[in-house]
């Protein structure tokens, strides 16, 4: 989707090792979201951030980290990846062409083995 | 704390026949409420919104939704549906906080039927 990247866009690793998901945006807006995807859950949103070093936690941000050292980039980390973090991950911007509608990424799924 | 219900799983309907696609919600005060879709491998497109005015909301690709408070349901609709509509469609409310995090329900796959 114009205006937000995210990477890797598919990722398989194992159960304790380190994930870290890239979101990137050119809309230099202020707040930046991460969502996962569940069958039978929706999306439910792990953490947001406001600005640059300013992010707040989600309804599901137990395991996950996150990161903002610029505005463009807004990171994921999984510590220590467990097979429950198996998901599809979206991130988020508010959309430059409507007042509270948000522009999705086009997801990065993770597999934890 | 707002929520959001979508009471079906999925929904099938045959080409050209009117659909449906329901959604209730609880929030505090008054609600900002959403429609999104996802094709498949993509990401979520707005559809349309309702913030405040008229209860009969339009937006693209030929929905419309109508809020109706007394019920609390923003069901979606479409007077004639396409197979190109088939899709996962996810209803979604607004929470109070300057922060515009979004709240969604489980989603419902409609399936559209040639």
């Amino acid at each position: 989707d114009a205006g937000i990247t995210q990477s890797p866009r598919h990722k398989v690793t194992e159960t304790g090792t380190p994930v870290t998901l890239r979101c990137h945006q050119t809309e230099n807006h202020r707040y930046m979201y991460w969502y996962r995807q569940d069958p039978g859950h929706g999306l439910r949103l792990i953490h947001y951030s406001y600005g640059v070093k300013d992010t707040d936690k989600g309804e599901v941000s137990d395991g996950y980290s996150v990161s903002r050292s610029k505005t463009e980039d807004f990171l994921l980390t999984l510590e220590s990846a467990t097979s429950s973090q198996t998901s599809v991950y979206f991130c988020a911007i508010p959309s430059p062409t409507g007042a509270n509608v948000l522009t999705f990424g086009a997801g990065s799924r993770l597999t934890v083995l | 704390a707002q929520s959001v219900a979508q009471p079906e799983d999925q929904v099938n309907v045959a080409e050209g026949n009117p659909l449906t696609v329901k959604c209730t919600y609880s929030v505090s005060g008054n609600p900002y409420l959403f429609w999104y879709v996802q094709y498949p491998n993509r990401g979520l497109q707005f559809l349309l919104k309702y913030i405040t005015g008229d209860n009969l909301v339009k937006g693209s690709y030929g929905f419309e939704a109508e809020f109706n408070k007394s019920q609390t349901s923003f069901h979606l609709k479409k007077p004639s549906a396409l197979v190109s509509d088939s899709a996962l469609y996810f209803c979604a409310v607004r929470d109070r906080t300057g922060a515009n995090n979004l709240f969604f329900g489980t989603g419902t796959r409609l399936t559209v039927i040639p």
